[in-house]
Formats: C-alpha cells, structure tokens, sequence
C-alpha cells in the first residue's frame, strides 16, 4: 500500500516565521503535486514536481523533490496569514491514472498576525 | 468560465438512508473523479470516471457507485448510509494538459453528515 506521510500535522506560527512542511513515502512517485485547502472549500493545486531533484519556486513558497522521487518539502518564507490553510501533498496512485490521486493527511497552518 | 460545481453544499441524512451528490466538471473536461474526506484527513480516492466509462475504483463498499453523463456531469450515489459516511465529498474534474499531466480541480464539495 502506497502511502503519503506529512509532518507536521499542525503548525501554529507567528507572522514572518518561515517554515517548512515534510511529506515522505517508501515508494517512487513519477510526479508529486502540493495543494492548499480552505476551509469549506476544495483543495487548490499549487505545484506539480516531475523531476528528481527539482526546485519550483512560487513567490514565497519553494518546493523540492527529493532525488529518489519518494519525498518532497514546501518552504514557506516569512509566513503571512493569508497562508493559514490545510497543505497536501498527493502522488498518482500506482497502477491508476491521473484522476487517482493518494493524499497525505495534511498539515494544517495556522499563522498569527 | 465558471469551475467544478457540486450540489447539494450541504446535506443531512439519517441512517440508512440513501444521498445522490451531484457534480458539473469544468467545460471540456471528461475526466470527473470522486473523493471522501473525513474531518481531519486527507482527500480519499472513491472513483473516477473518463468518457462515461468507470477507470478506477478506491476501497469503498458497493454501497457507493457512480456515473457520468453524456455531458460529462456525474452523480456519485451512497445507500444505507452509515454514521462513517459523514465527510466531505470532493469532486474533480481534470483534461490532458499539453506535458501530457492531468491537472485535478476540484469543487468545493458537498459536506454531508449522517445522523
């Protein structure tokens, strides 16, 4: 059974803090994607990682992909709190298609003022 | 152009009842998937559905089906509801993109919750 582990699971942070969210796996992803969840609504794709070793930057958010394609980080620079929401991390699940996704359970974010 | 639209939002069943949750994928896509989501997880994978035919199924009982549409919309049904279906149910629509990738979007969901 493939699965997707975060760490943390809550993160609670003043504004301006940087962070940085875990999400690991034993086995091989051929991509892994980064989604951010309000509450009350549907999770928004923020990036999809493809390579072993890529580094996606989007304004204060950077993203990695570990070489083996089993992990992944989001790194959060002086964190706002218009960050505040729930981060998830989803791979394809293996002998699905795209449409199959397997989600980790999230690491919910909350950044004070 | 408008994105993934879920109806009901919200939804109150009793036990043993049955719910139909009702989604509109994004114009042009074919591909409409479906999600659970308990509070405090993560997004869990029930079905998705390509040009009306079933490509994949989560580990869900047979009391969960679903279908698509000559219009590509789809309808995710659930009988004898139990207690352990109260969640959030998350539908997804996505199209090829020009790399070949898949791009899931999602709707905000129906929060249904068993009495």
């Amino acid at each position: 059974t493939q699965l997707l582990e975060q760490s943390p699971q809550f993160l609670s942070i003043q504004e301006g803090e940087n962070l940085t969210v875990y999400c690991n796996s034993s086995s091989v992803f051929s991509s892994l994607q980064w989604y951010r969840q309000e509450p009350g609504e549907g999770p928004v794709l923020l990036v999809t990682v493809v390579t072993g070793g890529e580094v996606k930057k989007l304004k204060r958010l950077t993203f990695q992909f570990g070489d083996a394609r089993k992990d992944s980080s989001l790194h959060i620079t002086a964190a706002q709190p218009g960050d505040t929401g729930l981060y998830l991390c989803a791979a394809m699940n293996y002998g699905g298609s795209q449409g199959n996704l397997i989600f980790g359970k999230g690491t919910k974010l909350s950044v004070k003022p | 152009d408008a994105g993934v639209t879920q109806s009901p939002t919200h939804l109150i069943k009793t036990r043993g009842q049955h719910v139909t949750l009702r989604c509109s994928p994004i114009s042009g896509h074919k591909s409409v998937s479906w999600y659970q989501q308990v509070l405090g997880q993560g997004p869990q994978f029930i079905f998705q559905y390509y040009e009306k035919e079933e490509r994949g199924r989560g580990n869900f009982p047979d009391r969960f089906s679903a279908r698509q549409f000559p219009n590509y919309s789809s309808e995710l049904n659930v009988n004898a509801l139990l207690l352990g279906d109260s969640a959030l149910y998350l539908c997804a629509s996505s199209h090829r993109d020009r790399d070949n990738t898949d791009t899931q979007y999602f709707g905000p969901g129906t929060r249904l919750t068993v009495l």
